[in-house]
């Protein structure tokens, strides 16, 4: 049962534009929602988070939003940069427990 | 500041054998979470640990276990290993287990079974 879902396996971007990832979820009870970039073998990086008493959180290039009643978050990177070329995941965990249930993950290309 | 620390990288093992995973969580991070990683399941969680005790469990058999030390450092361990195994195994900690801190990832132990 996915809970969390990205149904856009890749996304291809120009350098200096907008990019954004979407994420569904279906679970009511998450309150906690996180972003995550990961490069070929390597670990998930944190990138951004959002509680869900916001609807927006912003961090430099990286905003995500809430829109609770749709159960919908996204990314937007603004600019676009070629490094952005990676695998992006967003997760969620629910009631104050650090079990966090992960997207497929959107495969990011930001071409020069 | 170290992140999180995870060994080996990679290991290969056969269908029967058991495998210890190691991770050293960022430190000052308490909690300790474990996920597997695979082409067709994406990530799944395993486990958490905190203060030692396992708070939380995924949905995988008795055969995948952990435990957690005194430092913080965690080891998960898998018996009777089977072909399904095969995965990336991520480790990740965070300050505390109350689910409103973000956890930060080692990169992972490629565990392979022949």
């Amino acid at each position: 049962d996915q809970q969390v879902k990205q149904n856009s396996p890749s996304l291809s971007v120009q350098e200096g534009r907008i990019s954004i990832l979407n994420c569904d979820y279906t679970n009511s009870m998450f309150d906690y929602f996180l972003w995550y970039k990961k490069y070929p073998a390597e670990g998930p990086t944190f990138l951004i988070s959002i509680s869900s008493i916001k609807d927006k959180n912003e961090d430099g290039r990286f905003t995500v939003f809430l829109n609770k009643s749709a159960k919908h978050l996204s990314l937007h990177i603004v600019p676009s940069q070629p490094g952005d070329s990676a695998v992006y995941f967003c997760a969620a965990s629910a009631n104050n427990f650090n079990k966090f249930y992960f997207g497929s993950g959107t495969k990011l290309n930001v071409k020069p | 500041k170290a992140g999180v620390t995870q060994t080996p990288r990679y290991l290969i093992k056969t269908r029967g054998q058991q495998v210890t995973l190691s991770c050293s969580p960022i430190s000052g991070h308490r909690s300790v979470s474990w996920y597997q990683q695979t082409p067709g399941q994406g990530l799944q969680f395993l486990f958490e640990y905190f203060s030692e005790t396992q708070r939380n469990k995924g949905n995988f058999p008795g055969r995948f276990s952990g435990r957690q030390f005194s430092n913080s450092r965690s080891e998960m361990n898998v018996s009777t290993l089977e072909l399904g195994d095969s995965a990336l195994y991520l480790c990740a900690s965070s300050l505390d287990p109350t689910g409103t801190q973000p956890q930060h990832f080692g990169d992972g132990t490629r565990l392979s079974i022949l």
